[in-house]
């Protein structure tokens, strides 16, 4: 139940293409969605999140789309570029005083020029 | 404002030797994660310090692991007697308080020969 469940594993997309990744989750008690960004060999970073008050979130070409019944969300990055190219990890966290994030898998994310 | 620092970056250590990682969060940050990602996997929480507390060890191998995060200085990961398994990055995240945004460091990689 504490498990975030992340696909596809790895994704090649062209220049300009949209990418979509995608989580599941089962615990309804979460209540923050943050995608993070890794580049190899650093740490994740922030790059969005949302709570399941909002259906859709938007930052820039990266967009959070949620579907609180289906206990789904998803990352579009719309035009997307090569230097876009990392991994992308969905987490998870409820309010237990403290943000104790659940990880996704994963995504291998190469943007083809 | 400095990020989050952790050293070393790059660890080796033979079987039965012990392994100390140190993470310095970032200016002004009192609150401090440590994460393990396992090839190939998601970061899985081990463990959340306060400053001198430890508030969320449910993460953190029974055996052979601590963690600290003392008055002064950084906050120390500790593996006892290091078995190949243990061979993973690991990475620190701080935030300054308890619900907001946790910002990672560049990680330890540790390898166990």
């Amino acid at each position: 139940q504490q498990q975030v469940k992340q696909s596809p594993q790895s994704l090649i997309v062209q220049k300009g293409g949209i990418s979509i990744i995608n989580c599941a989750y089962e615990n309804t008690a979460f209540d923050y969605f943050p995608w993070y960004q890794q580049f190899p060999g650093k740490g994740p970073a922030l790059l969005i999140a949302i709570r399941p008050d909002v259906s859709e979130k938007k930052e820039g070409r990266f967009t959070i789309s949620f579907n609180k019944s289906a206990k789904q969300f998803s990352l579009h990055i719309m035009d997307s570029q090569p230097g876009d190219s990392a991994t992308y990890f969905c987490a998870a966290s409820m309010n237990t005083g403290f943000q104790k994030l659940v990880f996704g898998t994963g995504t291998r994310l190469l943007v083809s020029p | 404002n400095a990020g989050v620092m952790q050293n070393p970056r790059h660890l080796v250590r033979r079987r039965g030797q012990e392994a100390r990682l140190r993470c310095s969060p970032m200016k002004g940050h009192s609150h401090v994660y440590w994460y393990r990602q396992l090839p190939e996997e998601g970061l899985k929480f081990m463990v959340y310090l306060q400053k001198e507390n430890i508030i969320d060890e449910s993460g953190m191998p029974k055996e052979r692991f601590s963690a600290e995060f003392p008055k002064e200085g950084p906050s120390i990961l500790r593996i006892q007697q290091v078995v190949r398994g243990d061979s993973a990055a690991y990475f620190c995240a701080s935030s300054p308080t308890s619900v907001e945004t946790q910002y990672f460091g560049p990680g330890t990689r540790l390898l166990v020969l």
